[in-house]
């Protein structure tokens, strides 16, 4: 497995909360990703970070910001959780531009909105 | 529009037995197609990457193949193993943009493949 960890791995929160999830990796990648897996979907792109402190939006960011001050760290957090984030949540990294570099995952963190 | 469809949607078969999983896409333009295995409870793991000039890539039991032409890939699983159940996700990558990832990946929706004993 690549280096990267997510936690928490399992996590319930309620309506309105404010929640934050973490990816550390040991590989000194460049990119990192966050994305979201439901049922009935493909992955999807929340946030990405090209460097420390270089972040962009992906294709389903509303209601997501993210923070990479240090290499090695990448953090999703909900300002305020609402139902439809209930998902499973991975955290992503590249040595390259994705495109034509590989993808490793970490083993993601499954989140409840009650 | 970019997509990546897969079929079939799920698979069940036994141990011991061949399957293969189609993968159609419609992405431009294209840069490599990838095969990841995904396990219940984790994250998807890498199985190949091909470009436009690989027909057939290897990795164990594992044989992809991509017609660029038709916009097709499979992936053929041979001697099945109870391992080997999980979900297999079709990627393909968009290349020659600008910027790190916005939208350069297409996930298809992955078929979830069961090995009975």
């Amino acid at each position: 497995d690549a280096g990267i960890t997510q936690s928490p791995r399992h996590k319930v929160t309620e309506t309105g909360t404010p929640v934050t999830l973490r990816c550390h990796q040991t590989e000194n990648h460049r990119y990192m990703y966050w994305y979201r897996q439901d049922p009935g979907h493909g992955l999807r792109l929340i946030h990405y970070s090209y460097g420390v402190k270089d972040t962009d939006k992906g294709e389903v960011s509303d209601g997501y910001s993210v923070s990479r001050s240090k290499t090695e760290d990448f953090l999703l957090t909900l300002e305020s959780a609402t139902s439809s984030q209930t998902s499973v949540y991975f955290c992503a990294i590249s040595g390259g531009q994705v495109y034509n570099s590989p993808l490793h995952f970490g083993n993601g963190t499954r989140l409840t909105v009650t | 529009k970019n997509q990546v469809e897969q079929s079939p949607q799920s698979l069940i078969i036994l141990e011991g037995k061949n399957c293969t999983l189609q993968c159609n896409y419609t992405v431009s333009p294209f840069s490599n197609l990838r095969w990841y295995k995904q396990d219940t409870g984790r994250g998807p793991v890498s199985l190949t990457i091909m470009t436009f000039s690989e027909n057939t890539k290897s990795n164990g039991r594992y044989t992809a193949t991509l017609d660029a032409d038709t916009k097709q890939s499979s992936l053929h699983i041979t001697a099945s193993q109870l391992s080997d159940s999980a979900s297999y996700i079709c990627v393909v990558s968009r290349g020659g943009l600008s910027g790190g990832s916005q939208g350069n990946l297409i996930f298809g929706k992955g078929t979830k493949l069961s090995v009975k004993p």
